[in-house]
């Protein structure tokens, strides 16, 4: 079975701090695809990123790196200094690889105070 | 290059009425796919469609729901005889190619309220 999980729900940073969004998925699947989108509060997703099962270099993008840790079933996702415009909520997704459905998270909310 | 269009963005519906969602993909994209999003929740897989083609339904509810993407024009969504459990956002998304080798592009969802 697929499956994924944000155990945060909500989180709050002030202005500039650091904040890690977790992840932790479950499939028996040997290749798979995992993915992060924000939801901000205008409602549509935009796609951040995609890793590949066979790919386990973690990925930096300005402000944004991802921690993919096959050994803990993880992907976790830390924004760096962050910035109000990053309140939104956060989806992580696994796809497997052969197959045409995506698994969402319930999302963690992420609220940045100025 | 547009993305995916939904329309429309925001419906509402009486119990007992129809609402029917459309979805055009990415221009070349052949490939579509159906989430629902309910309040506070991620969102679940209804159905993926090829054109003319249902390709797996799986994720849509048994009675009231049914999706086509017609040789031509965009895809629909429909829903009958709403009740208010079917308020939701419902997101179409478009690939090139199936997901092992295509990246899924979402639209901006269609949120239905049902009175």
């Amino acid at each position: 079975a697929q499956k994924v999980t944000q155990a945060q729900t909500e989180i709050s940073v002030v202005e500039k701090e650091d904040v890690t969004l977790d992840c932790v998925y479950e499939t028996r699947d040997t290749t798979y695809y995992l993915f992060w989108y924000k939801q901000p509060p205008s409602g549509e997703l935009v796609f951040l990123i995609r890793r590949n099962s066979f790919d386990e270099q973690n990925e930096i993008s300005g402000r944004y790196s991802w921690n993919f840790q096959k050994s803990t079933s993880s992907f976790n996702f830390t924004i760096t200094a962050s910035q109000v415009v990053d309140s939104a909520v956060y989806f992580c997704a696994l796809s497997a690889y052969t197959g045409n459905q995506f698994y969402f998270g319930t999302g963690t909310s992420l609220t940045v105070i100025p | 290059n547009a993305g995916v269009m939904q329309n429309p963005r925001h419906l509402v519906r009486r119990r007992g009425q129809e609402a029917r969602l459309r979805c055009s993909p990415m221009k070349g994209h052949s490939h579509v796919y159906w989430y629902r999003q309910l309040p506070e929740e991620g969102l679940k897989f209804m159905v993926y469609l090829q054109k003319e083609n249902i390709i797996d339904e799986s994720g849509m509810p048994k009675e009231r729901f049914s999706a086509e993407f017609p040789k031509e024009g965009p895809s629909i969504l429909r829903i009958q005889q709403v009740v208010r459990g079917d308020s939701a956002a419902y997101f179409c998304a478009s690939s090139q190619e199936d997901l092992s080798t295509g990246e899924l592009f979402f639209g901006e969802g269609s949120r239905l309220t049902v009175l």
